[in-house]
Protein backbone atom coordinates (compact mmCIF):
# COMPACT_ATOMS: atom_id res chain seq x y z
CA UNK A 1 0.00 0.00 0.00
CA UNK A 2 1.36 3.16 -1.03
CA UNK A 3 1.96 5.92 1.42
CA UNK A 4 1.21 9.03 1.87
CA UNK A 5 2.27 11.48 -1.02
CA UNK A 6 3.59 15.05 -0.96
CA UNK A 7 4.36 17.26 -3.93
CA UNK A 8 6.43 19.11 -4.19
CA UNK A 9 9.32 18.10 -2.51
CA UNK A 10 11.01 21.63 -2.21
CA UNK A 11 9.96 25.01 -3.04
CA UNK A 12 11.54 28.58 -2.93
CA UNK A 13 9.28 31.10 -3.03
CA UNK A 14 9.83 35.40 -2.51
CA UNK A 15 7.60 37.21 0.53
CA UNK A 16 3.93 38.21 -0.80
CA UNK A 17 3.82 35.40 -3.17
CA UNK A 18 1.36 32.42 -2.72
CA UNK A 19 1.73 28.51 -2.76
CA UNK A 20 -0.59 25.63 -2.80
CA UNK A 21 1.30 21.94 -1.47
CA UNK A 22 -0.96 18.93 -2.48
CA UNK A 23 -1.02 15.99 -0.38
CA UNK A 24 -2.77 12.16 -1.32
CA UNK A 25 -3.41 10.10 1.46
CA UNK A 26 -3.55 6.46 1.98
CA UNK A 27 -5.93 4.80 -0.15
CA UNK A 28 -9.15 4.54 2.39
CA UNK A 29 -8.23 6.92 5.09
CA UNK A 30 -10.31 9.84 4.65
CA UNK A 31 -9.04 12.57 7.25
CA UNK A 32 -5.66 14.26 6.51
CA UNK A 33 -4.51 16.42 8.42
CA UNK A 34 -1.53 19.31 8.06
CA UNK A 35 1.17 20.20 10.42
CA UNK A 36 4.09 22.81 10.52
CA UNK A 37 7.38 21.91 11.83
CA UNK A 38 10.18 24.39 12.61
CA UNK A 39 13.25 23.73 14.39
CA UNK A 40 12.03 24.52 18.42
CA UNK A 41 8.74 24.44 17.88
CA UNK A 42 7.93 21.12 17.12
CA UNK A 43 5.24 20.13 14.90
CA UNK A 44 1.82 22.47 14.96
CA UNK A 45 -1.35 21.43 13.86
CA UNK A 46 -3.47 23.45 10.88
CA UNK A 47 -6.28 22.01 10.26
CA UNK A 48 -8.18 18.54 9.20
CA UNK A 49 -9.72 17.70 7.09
CA UNK A 50 -12.87 14.44 6.61
CA UNK A 51 -14.87 14.25 3.98
CA UNK A 52 -14.14 17.66 1.92
CA UNK A 53 -15.12 19.59 5.26
CA UNK A 54 -12.47 21.63 7.93
CA UNK A 55 -13.00 19.65 11.05
CA UNK A 56 -10.88 21.09 13.15
CA UNK A 57 -8.53 24.56 12.79
CA UNK A 58 -5.17 25.57 14.66
CA UNK A 59 -4.09 28.74 15.57
CA UNK A 60 -3.17 30.27 12.44
CA UNK A 61 -3.65 32.82 10.30
CA UNK A 62 -6.46 33.14 7.50
CA UNK A 63 -3.41 33.19 5.05
CA UNK A 64 -3.24 29.51 5.52
CA UNK A 65 -6.10 27.48 3.78
CA UNK A 66 -6.87 24.03 2.41
CA UNK A 67 -9.31 22.17 1.19
CA UNK A 68 -9.83 18.21 0.81
CA UNK A 69 -11.68 16.95 -2.82
CA UNK A 70 -14.06 14.15 -2.95
CA UNK A 71 -11.27 11.40 -3.49
CA UNK A 72 -9.76 12.93 -0.28
CA UNK A 73 -7.15 14.12 -1.82
CA UNK A 74 -5.95 17.50 -0.08
CA UNK A 75 -4.35 20.41 -0.76
CA UNK A 76 -2.87 23.20 1.70
CA UNK A 77 -2.80 27.11 0.38
CA UNK A 78 -0.37 29.68 1.91
CA UNK A 79 -1.51 33.44 0.64
CA UNK A 80 0.94 36.34 0.73
CA UNK A 81 4.12 34.23 1.73
CA UNK A 82 5.95 35.95 4.87
CA UNK A 83 9.83 34.95 5.56
CA UNK A 84 8.35 33.27 8.99
CA UNK A 85 6.81 30.37 6.81
CA UNK A 86 9.38 28.67 6.16
CA UNK A 87 9.22 25.79 7.20
CA UNK A 88 8.61 21.99 6.83
CA UNK A 89 4.53 21.30 6.07
CA UNK A 90 3.68 17.77 7.00
CA UNK A 91 0.39 16.18 5.82
CA UNK A 92 -0.39 13.37 7.77
CA UNK A 93 -3.63 10.96 6.80
CA UNK A 94 -5.99 8.67 9.00
CA UNK A 95 -8.75 6.31 9.21
CA UNK A 96 -11.84 7.99 9.72
CA UNK A 97 -12.81 5.51 12.49
CA UNK A 98 -9.37 6.33 14.20
CA UNK A 99 -8.20 9.25 15.26
CA UNK A 100 -4.68 7.31 17.21
CA UNK A 101 -2.54 6.87 14.43
CA UNK A 102 -1.53 9.22 11.93
CA UNK A 103 0.38 8.26 8.92
CA UNK A 104 2.84 11.35 7.93
CA UNK A 105 4.18 11.88 4.71
CA UNK A 106 7.48 13.56 4.13
CA UNK A 107 6.69 16.72 4.09
CA UNK A 108 7.10 20.10 1.76
CA UNK A 109 10.37 22.28 2.43
CA UNK A 110 8.98 25.61 2.15
CA UNK A 111 11.74 28.48 1.85
CA UNK A 112 10.88 32.22 1.69
CA UNK A 113 13.24 34.19 0.52
CA UNK B 1 1.79 28.58 24.23
CA UNK B 2 2.92 25.11 24.18
CA UNK B 3 0.74 22.46 25.43
CA UNK B 4 3.04 19.61 25.76
CA UNK B 5 6.54 20.29 27.07
CA UNK B 6 9.46 18.16 26.70
CA UNK B 7 13.07 17.42 27.78
CA UNK B 8 15.65 16.98 27.01
CA UNK B 9 16.25 18.89 23.85
CA UNK B 10 19.19 16.68 23.08
CA UNK B 11 20.52 13.64 23.96
CA UNK B 12 23.49 11.49 23.55
CA UNK B 13 23.51 8.31 24.66
CA UNK B 14 26.05 5.18 24.71
CA UNK B 15 25.44 1.90 22.24
CA UNK B 16 23.57 -0.16 24.97
CA UNK B 17 22.38 2.15 27.55
CA UNK B 18 18.88 3.88 27.98
CA UNK B 19 17.42 6.77 26.31
CA UNK B 20 15.04 8.69 28.51
CA UNK B 21 12.92 11.43 27.52
CA UNK B 22 10.41 13.57 29.24
CA UNK B 23 7.02 15.22 28.68
CA UNK B 24 4.45 17.15 30.95
CA UNK B 25 1.37 18.67 29.55
CA UNK B 26 -1.61 20.73 31.57
CA UNK B 27 -4.64 20.20 30.00
CA UNK B 28 -6.65 17.06 31.68
CA UNK B 29 -9.08 16.55 28.72
CA UNK B 30 -6.25 14.74 26.88
CA UNK B 31 -6.55 11.43 26.65
CA UNK B 32 -4.58 9.78 24.47
CA UNK B 33 -0.63 10.15 24.29
CA UNK B 34 1.76 8.71 21.23
CA UNK B 35 5.42 9.21 20.51
CA UNK B 36 6.67 9.91 17.35
CA UNK B 37 10.43 9.39 15.69
CA UNK B 38 11.40 10.75 12.66
CA UNK B 39 14.58 10.15 10.58
CA UNK B 40 16.15 13.05 8.74
CA UNK B 41 14.12 13.67 5.11
CA UNK B 42 11.43 11.41 6.59
CA UNK B 43 7.80 12.24 8.47
CA UNK B 44 7.67 11.20 11.82
CA UNK B 45 6.46 7.57 12.61
CA UNK B 46 3.85 6.39 15.53
CA UNK B 47 6.68 4.58 17.75
CA UNK B 48 4.29 3.46 20.83
CA UNK B 49 1.23 5.10 22.32
CA UNK B 50 -0.45 5.15 26.05
CA UNK B 51 -3.67 6.10 27.34
CA UNK B 52 -4.26 7.24 31.04
CA UNK B 53 -5.66 4.12 32.56
CA UNK B 54 -2.62 2.52 32.56
CA UNK B 55 0.49 3.27 33.86
CA UNK B 56 3.07 1.53 31.53
CA UNK B 57 3.00 0.36 28.38
CA UNK B 58 5.98 -1.90 26.84
CA UNK B 59 7.02 -2.62 23.00
CA UNK B 60 10.19 -4.38 22.57
CA UNK B 61 13.00 -2.24 23.72
CA UNK B 62 10.51 1.12 24.06
CA UNK B 63 8.45 1.57 26.96
CA UNK B 64 6.26 4.66 27.86
CA UNK B 65 5.79 5.62 31.99
CA UNK B 66 2.79 7.59 32.48
CA UNK B 67 2.26 9.30 35.54
CA UNK B 68 -1.96 10.85 35.43
CA UNK B 69 -0.94 12.68 38.94
CA UNK B 70 1.85 14.38 38.05
CA UNK B 71 0.69 14.59 34.30
CA UNK B 72 3.66 13.47 33.07
CA UNK B 73 5.09 10.72 30.74
CA UNK B 74 8.36 9.51 28.94
CA UNK B 75 9.33 7.05 26.73
CA UNK B 76 12.72 4.90 27.60
CA UNK B 77 14.72 3.27 25.18
CA UNK B 78 16.39 -0.02 26.65
CA UNK B 79 19.96 -1.38 24.91
CA UNK B 80 19.87 1.90 22.97
CA UNK B 81 21.12 1.32 19.54
CA UNK B 82 23.09 3.45 16.40
CA UNK B 83 20.21 3.10 14.51
CA UNK B 84 17.87 4.68 17.11
CA UNK B 85 19.30 8.06 16.51
CA UNK B 86 16.47 9.88 15.33
CA UNK B 87 13.92 12.92 16.70
CA UNK B 88 11.64 11.94 19.12
CA UNK B 89 8.20 13.57 19.52
CA UNK B 90 5.80 13.26 22.22
CA UNK B 91 2.68 14.55 21.45
CA UNK B 92 -1.11 14.24 23.02
CA UNK B 93 -4.39 14.48 21.64
CA UNK B 94 -8.35 14.10 23.10
CA UNK B 95 -11.16 12.77 21.97
CA UNK B 96 -13.19 15.32 20.80
CA UNK B 97 -11.21 16.19 17.06
CA UNK B 98 -8.34 14.58 15.38
CA UNK B 99 -5.92 17.55 16.76
CA UNK B 100 -2.64 16.45 18.09
CA UNK B 101 -0.70 19.03 20.19
CA UNK B 102 3.18 17.86 20.32
CA UNK B 103 6.35 18.36 21.90
CA UNK B 104 9.23 20.45 20.38
CA UNK B 105 11.26 17.49 20.11
CA UNK B 106 14.50 15.45 20.85
CA UNK B 107 17.63 14.52 18.74
CA UNK B 108 19.08 11.69 20.25
CA UNK B 109 22.12 10.24 19.47
CA UNK B 110 23.28 7.03 20.07
CA UNK B 111 27.38 6.63 19.98
CA UNK B 112 28.86 3.39 18.95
Amino acid sequence: KAGVTQTPRYLIKTRGQQVTLSCSPISGHRSVSWYQQTPGQGLQFLFEYFSETQRNKGNFPGRFSGRQFSNSRSEMNVSTLELGDSALYLCASSLAASREKLFFGSGTQLSVL
Amino acid sequence: QQQVKQSPQSLIVQKGGISIINCAYENTAFDYFPWYQQFPGKGPALLIAIRPDVSEKKEGRFTISFNKSAKQFSLHIMDSQPGDSATYFCAASMSAGNQFYFGTGTSLTVIP
